[in-house]
Order: C-alpha cells, then structure tokens, then sequence
C-alpha cells in the first residue's frame, strides 16, 4: 500500500511569491491534514480537510490556504512569501478526522529566499 | 489550550545505555502516538496507546501510557546509533480535535 506522497519535496521561491504543494494520501483515507515544522517552532498545524471540507484550522494567516478534491487528494497554497515561510510542510493522512493515528509523508521543503 | 511537554529536549548518550524519554499534559488524552523522524524525511509513526496504563513493546522500545491518560514514556534499552532522530509524541483529544504535538526529543546516539 502506498504511503502519502508529496510533491515536490524542495523547492525554492522568492519573496512576495505564491506556491502550491500537493499530497496524495494513503488509498482510501479521506482525512488529510498540514503541518509547518520549523526549529524553532516545531510541528504546527495548518488544517484538516476531509470529505473536501475544512474541518479544522490553526492560527496561520490566511496567506495559507488548502483544498481538498474528491479523490481526497490535497493541495496547500502559500500567497506572498515571507522569509519565515521557509520551512518543512508535512501533509498527512487519517481514515477519520483528526483524532486518531496519522500518517506523514516525507514532506516539502520550501526556502524563501 | 492543550499541551504536550516533551523532556528532554535534547539527549546525547553512548551506544548501549539506556535512556527514558517523557511526555506530559495537564490534559486527558484519548490515545498517544510516538513518531521518529529523521532528518530530511518525515515522521514515521511508532506506536499508538489508548488505555491507561497501557504498556507496549516494540523490540528495544517500551512505550507507556499514564494510569491518567496525560502522560506517556518512551524508554529505550542498549541504545544504537540507528535510534538516532527527532522522537514526538502526539495527543489526540475527545472528538474531533486536531492532535496536539510535543515539542520533540532530538536523541543522539554515539557509538
């Protein structure tokens, strides 16, 4: 069974720019959630969506945004970059709404330059 | 707000000790998991406890999860180089609340 898969895994954006990574979750989850992991900060969620619906929401700016599609596949969108949106953006998925064990891809590292 | 308090922060021991990590909330807990990551990659799921008092075993990895449920223990036994990683412990509330994380372990292991 495959496990939760991200694209891409670095990328390097300017200042001021906008990016989108996307997450596959595992074959039949519908939960997926996103986490920003920085070292000084650690593992911060993002948001959850299931069945296309956000279901919950951390204290992120609404700069981050996320959607979910019907294949359950997800994608997360960072508008004008800042410097200290550099990070790794780790997605992962869950049968059921957050709660319950989840399952982390390898994530996406993002520098802002 | 809950919280998950991880200690140590930071841990650097010799190949073959024996070292406990802790996990602690003011918070009851439905279930707790133990996450490694290694640098790079991301977290790879190690165990889930759900009942109090619960005690697993994963080869030299003995997990344990508070009488109370706020409260969880990773002990790890002949420690070995490939133990080497971030260790998170996460919670996960009543309903349908997201997990709350622990600040993480980073355990060094010198052989």
């Amino acid at each position: 069974k495959a496990g939760v898969t991200q694209t891409p895994r670095y990328l390097i954006k300017t200042r001021g720019q906008q990016v989108t990574l996307s997450c596959s979750p595992i074959s039949g989850h519908r939960s997926v959630s996103w986490y920003q992991q920085t070292p000084g900060q650690g593992l911060q969620f993002l948001f959850e969506y299931f069945s296309e619906t956000q279901r919950n929401k951390g204290n992120f700016p609404g700069r981050f945004s996320g959607r979910q599609f019907s294949n359950s596949r997800s994608e997360m969108n960072v508008s004008t970059l800042e410097l200290g949106d550099s990070a790794l953006y780790l997605c992962a998925s869950s049968p059921r709404v957050s709660g319950n064990t989840i399952y982390f891809g390898e994530g996406s590292w993002l520098t802002v330059v | 707000t809950q919280l998950l308090e991880q200690s140590p922060q930071f841990l650097s021991i010799q190949e073959g000790e024996n070292l406990t990590v802790y996990c602690n909330s003011s918070s009851v807990f439905s279930s707790l998991q133990w996450y490694r990551q290694e640098p790079g990659e991301g977290p790879v799921l190690l165990v889930t406890v759900v009942t109090g008092g619960e005690v697993k075993k994963l080869k030299r990895l003995t997990f344990q999860f508070g009488d109370a449920r706020k409260d969880s223990s990773l002990h790890i036994t002949a420690a070995q180089p490939g133990d080497t990683g971030l260790y998170l412990c996460a919670g996960a509330g009543q309903g349908a609340q997201k997990l709350v994380f622990g600040q993480g372990t980073r355990l060094t292991i010198n052989p």
